[in-house]
């Protein structure tokens, strides 16, 4: 029972470089959300989906993509990297009622 | 807008001098809030979670209570290992999971 996979763990990206962020749970969460954190700030809510099909913008989602094809995946993309993007990113799942919210490992992305 | 506030940014405390961190949160239907705590370089690590006010949880020194406008974490005689990032969020009943920007503690021998 692995929880939350995210991958990679460390990434460095030229400027306009595009990568995917992958996130993968085994938990059958209906909830899951990627986040970013700068150094010294709470999370940031890039986007999140509430099932299979349904995703939504949070707080964040300007420069970014995702989808939701299956439950258990939940890719985040950026298509053209822009150093402001250099950060921690977070994937996390939820059940609703359930005790809290489960966290990948993180991902450190640098971008020059 | 759904949105979570806590206070203070930073705290510096004494060893055994008890204090309370605050969450202030507006939310379209509160489905729950959590706390969760954060070391350097890591990731989030789980607390409490509250669903509705009057609520109260404790897990050795830490102490969570909530009303319908805010949260509280109360740290009791704390400890150096207790230095950490405090962070708050609340579900809304869209789904949507937000946090506070954190509360960095030290406390100090």
């Amino acid at each position: 029972n692995a929880g939350v996979t995210q991958t990679p763990k460390f990434r460095i990206l030229k400027i306009g470089q595009s990568m995917t962020l992958q996130c993968t749970q085994d938990m059958n969460h209906n909830y899951m959300y990627w986040y970013r954190q700068d150094p010294g700030m709470g999370l940031k809510l890039i986007y999140y989906s509430v099932g299979a099909g349904i995703t939504d913008k949070g707080e964040v989602p300007n420069g970014y993509n995702v989808s939701r094809s299956t439950t258990e995946d939940f890719p985040l993309r950026l298509e053209l990297a822009a150093p402001s993007q250099t950060s921690v990113y977070f994937c996390a799942t939820l059940q609703l009622m359930n005790t809290e919210a489960f966290f990948g490992q993180g991902t450190r992305l640098t971008v020059v | 807008e759904d949105q979570v506030t806590q206070s203070p940014e930073a705290l510096r405390l004494q060893e055994g001098e008890s204090s309370s961190l605050n969450c202030s949160y507006t939310v379209s239907g509160l489905r729950g809030l959590f706390w969760y705590r954060q070391d350097p370089g890591k990731g989030p690590e789980f607390l409490f979670t509250l669903y509705s006010a009057g609520e109260e949880k404790e897990k050795e020194r830490l102490k969570a209570t909530l009303t319908k406008k805010e949260s509280f974490l109360h740290i009791t005689a704390p400890k150096p290992e207790d230095s950490a990032t405090y962070l708050c969020a609340v579900v809304s009943n869209t789904g949507k999971l937000i946090f506070g920007q954190g509360t960095t503690l030290q406390v100090k021998p």
